[in-house]
């Protein structure tokens, strides 16, 4: 079955710098793409999902690209502030109603002043 | 707009003994509903998948005799779990799908005592 790996799993970065996490996966029927945020002690935030016709998306302050040749999704937080700091998700599924979204392993960045 | 409820937000259970959570999608009819853990620290494990008209499918580490659903219809789901013990305290997300969408309700968080 498809499985989702995420890297790093710890990302510090100082206030203004960029934030970039990567997720490979491994099923190449893969078609639907999410990153999701999770503050400490909450659910799931959705930030972006992304087909797998567009490479690259633009949301409010972060950019996601996807490479379906390398099966690799990446997300690009610029000019990371402290309240970015949380818990980031990817999620990966193919397009029947009958697939399940599988999870990365989490990525928790700490954007420091 | 898509909301999702699970219920309760909190809750504490004496070791051995079971709990039951519910979720209920608002403003949509959810054709398929996904029941997910996450253990401290770590990412979201689906536990079972439930499509309308299908059986409820469940991943290697979880059954349905410590994990019984009950999905009666588009719009709702429980899940118990049976004899909790320390290892399956956590977050219980509860995730309904319409389409490519998944909307994610705030959780069910699991302390066992």
């Amino acid at each position: 079955g498809e499985q989702v790996e995420q890297r790093p799993p710890h990302l510090s970065v100082r206030e203004g710098d960029s934030a970039v996490i990567t997720c490979t996966y491994t099923d190449p029927n893969s078609y639907y793409f999410f990153w999701y945020k999770q503050e400490p002690g909450a659910s799931l935030q959705l930030l972006m999902k992304v087909f797998s016709s567009t490479e690259i998306n633009e949301g409010q302050g972060f950019t996601v690209l996807l490479n379906k040749k390398d099966k690799r999704l990446s997300l690009n937080l610029t000019a990371a502030h402290p309240g970015d700091s949380a818990a980031y998700f990817c999620a990966v599924s193919a397009s029947s109603s009958f697939s399940k979204l599988v999870f990365g392993q989490g990525t928790s960045l700490s954007v420091v002043p | 707009g898509a909301l999702v409820y699970q219920y309760p937000r909190r809750t504490i259970c004496k070791s051995g003994t079971s709990m039951r959570m519910e979720c209920q999608a608002v403003g949509f009819q959810a054709t398929s509903v996904a029941w997910y853990r996450q253990s401290p620290q770590k990412t979201f494990e689906l536990i079972a998948l439930s499509t309308v008209n299908s059986a409820i499918k469940y991943e290697q580490n979880f059954t349905q005799e410590k994990f019984p659903i009950s999905h009666p219809n588009l719009s709702f789901s429980s899940m118990t779990v049976l004899n909790a013990y320390l290892e399956d305290r956590g977050l219980y997300l509860c995730g309904a799908r319409e389409g490519s969408d998944y909307t994610f309700g705030s959780g069910t968080r699991l302390l066992v005592i």
